[in-house]
């Protein structure tokens, strides 16, 4: 049972800054939370991962309340090639990972 | 970073005959891999854990007579899926953790099963 809430789908054009903000309601004292990207027939790619306030790396930001019961990830300017479905998971690396629906991101030109 | 394969990318059989798909991580060591199935424009579905040493541990509703896991060392696990029919057709891929300082599971590029 997926421990995660998304929107199943958003809409963006190209260099504009996307958010996709993820529930996790239930997430556990041990639980990180981390985004995936995933295209076509392939694996999910990690993109980042935090476990409170604010983490940054080279291709996004995710933003983490005091509560932990959200998270945003923050992907600024994005382009065509950003197309992809993102899943938020929450847990930790011990732990089975349950994907939930994720968000299809549709970047238009 | 964690590099995960696994081989084959794709693979066709007919149906009642067995497939063996391996997952391995290349440049460390993982004491525990994943194996999940997806269906076309679904998300991912987790099948087991597979556990170095022991035996897999199933998800509920998956057949562990028909999907058999080996994990017989620390860089690679199998799944096996024995008497394949059609619906058994799936993108299956696995994942592994080095249990290091990063909470992160790599992911391997996934296996197209079709079954004729």
């Amino acid at each position: 049972l997926a421990k995660t809430t998304q929107p199943i789908s958003m809409d963006s054009y190209e260099g504009q800054e996307v958010n996709i903000t993820c529930s996790h309601n239930n997430i556990a004292t041990n639980d990180y939370i981390t985004w995936y990207q995933q295209f076509p027939s392939q694996g999910p790619r990690f993109i980042i991962q935090g476990y409170k306030t604010k983490v940054t790396n080279e291709v996004a930001s995710l933003f983490i309340p005091a509560d932990r019961k959200s998270s945003t990830l923050s992907l600024p300017r994005v382009s065509l090639s950003d197309t992809a479905v993102y899943y938020c998971l929450v847990g930790d690396n011990f732990n089975k990972f349950y994907f939930g629906s994720g968000t299809k991101l549709n970047v238009k030109p | 970073g964690a590099v995960v394969s696994q081989h084959p990318s794709w693979v066709i059989c007919k149906s009642g005959t067995s497939v063996k798909i391996e997952c391995r991580s290349l440049d460390f060591q993982a004491t525990t891999m994943f194996w999940y199935r997806q269906f076309p424009k679904q998300s991912l579905m987790l099948m087991a854990t597979s556990n170095e040493g022991s035996k897999a541990t199933y998800e509920q509703g998956v057949e562990k007579d028909k999907f058999l896991i080996n994990h017989a060392s620390l860089t690679l696990s199998t799944l096996t899926v024995t008497s394949a029919h059609p619906e058994d057709s799936s993108f299956y891929i696995c994942s592994a953790s080095d249990r290091g300082d990063s909470y992160e599971q790599y992911f391997g590029p996934g296996t197209r099963l079709t079954v004729t």
